[in-house]
């Protein structure tokens, strides 16, 4: 069963707009961790933003925000003022039970002028 | 400090050859782990270690195998390739799995 998904195979943006990005995931565990991290075309992963289940706020980071509502079993991330960097494959992780991380598959977010 | 390197960049293997991915970091992170990616499948664990000494097998481990002698060190190795190991591989480290991994380069695999 996927335990990250994300429906989203492509997205299309104007520049300077907000974009969210969908994550869903499935846990039984009341202790999880969710994370986004952004792989530009040079292929690097780079580390956007962490929320724990117990966090009481959403956590935002800059430009970057994870929209968590615990109840819906989303993790969206919320970017604002998009920027034509921000064109990149989006993926969506969840740590699974005490030592696992498990990847979703991935939205590839275009930024146009 | 170097982070996470790898090592090689580019490999390519005829099928049934054997070969080590190396994997190296310098933050004297304990958790270490290796991925897989596809196009379409995200990124799929392989193999991970919490310290060394001590590994686990991820969501697909057939066909690798690893070892943690050292702190720093985290080799992947394929024991006999098969076209379908064509991939990119990434290393990751971090404080443990619910911190920020940081990834290596990757290593682009073709198996012919």
């Amino acid at each position: 069963a996927q335990k990250i998904t994300q429906t989203q195979p492509g997205m299309f943006v104007q520049e300077k707009e907000a974009v969210t990005l969908d994550c869903t995931y499935d846990t039984s565990d009341p202790s999880y961790g969710l994370f986004w991290y952004k792989q530009p075309s040079s292929g690097e992963m780079i580390f956007l933003i962490y929320q724990g289940s117990y966090d009481q706020q959403n956590a935002t980071e800059g430009r970057y925000s994870l929209n968590f509502q615990k109840a819906r079993k989303s993790a969206n991330l919320v970017i604002s003022a998009s920027q034509l960097g921000d064109s990149a494959m989006y993926f969506c992780a969840m740590r699974e039970g005490a030592q696992k991380l498990v990847f979703g598959q991935g939205t590839r977010l275009t930024i146009n002028p | 400090n170097a982070g996470v390197t790898q090592t090689p960049k580019f490999q390519v293997l005829k099928t049934g050859q054997s070969m080590t991915l190396q994997c190296a970091q310098d933050m004297n992170h304990e958790y270490m782990s290796w991925y897989r990616q596809d196009p379409g499948m995200g990124l799929r664990l392989i193999h991970y270690s919490v310290g060394a000494g001590i590994t686990d097998q991820g969501e697909v481990p057939n066909g690798y195998n690893v070892s943690r002698s050292t702190t720093e060190d985290f080799p992947l190795r394929l024991l006999s390739a098969a076209p379908s190991q064509t991939s990119v591989y990434f290393c990751a480290s971090g404080l443990g799995p619910s911190y920020e991994q940081y990834f290596g380069p990757g290593t682009r695999l073709t198996v012919t």
